[in-house]
């Protein structure tokens, strides 16, 4: 069964610092991986996705991640958080055309 | 591209009253579409599949009955809520799916801005 641990629940990080958020993934097969953002009281944004290729994605609004096999993980990145990127984070594999998304961690960043 | 809108953004109804919640992909066609609910704080649970023209798949524990949904079109899918209870209170999301014809790899979600259902 596929399933989804993001480790940590919570996340303080100053403005202008980097930030990683942790995922690993739990899959028989070849994951389809996602990254979401939601602000409070607001839908998910995708914010990146792998499907197979370059293990090193890219994404919007600055955010990378990086998918490794051999750990079972699609850690997210970001070199420099703004004010804005304060959110709930989601990660996500997909199968069956479906999603099964971790339970979340929430940024919180600091001026 | 690649927008979905939902509507109401935000509902308050009585209990044993029936609330529909519309689901639409603006510029891509989808034909499935997925339900979920989240609880504040907690992740997003699937509720069901909507494939267009054909009936929903639900996901065990989630009451068909109590949750209708329809997928009369590529572009809509609507979620009912029947005889709603205050435990029905929840915020509902919905996600369209893109397909190969609508020009993504077929396997990415697309969500909703959601929709905030209390019901007294």
């Amino acid at each position: 069964a596929q399933s989804v641990t993001q480790p940590d629940i919570h996340i303080t990080v100053s403005e202008g610092a980097s930030l990683e958020l942790r995922c690993n993934y739990s899959y028989g097969a070849t994951p389809y991986l996602f990254w979401y953002v939601q602000s409070p009281g607001q839908g998910l944004q995708l914010l990146l996705k792998y499907f197979s290729g370059d293990t090193l994605v890219q994404g919007i609004k600055g955010f990378e991640a990086e998918f490794k096999r051999s750990q079972s993980s699609f850690n997210l990145r970001k070199p420099s958080v703004h004010w804005s990127d304060a959110a709930e984070y989601f990660c996500a594999v997909g199968y069956d055309y479906k999603l099964s998304f971790g339970a979340g961690t929430t940024v919180t960043v600091r001026a | 591209g690649a927008v979905v809108s939902q509507h109401p953004s935000w509902v308050i109804c009585k209990s044993g009253t029936s609330v529909k919640i519309e689901c639409r992909s603006l510029d891509f066609q989808a034909t499935t579409m997925f339900w979920y609910r989240q609880f504040p704080k907690q992740s997003l649970m699937l509720m069901a599949t909507s494939n267009e023209g054909s009936k929903a798949t639900y996901e065990q524990g989630v009451e068909k009955d109590k949750f209708l949904i329809n997928h009369a079109s590529l572009t809509l899918s609507t979620l009912t809520v029947t005889s709603a209870h205050p435990e029905d209170s929840s915020f509902y999301i919905c996600s369209a799916r893109d397909t190969p014809t609508s020009g993504g790899p077929g396997n990415t979600q697309y969500f909703g801005p959601g929709t905030r259902l209390t019901v007294l």
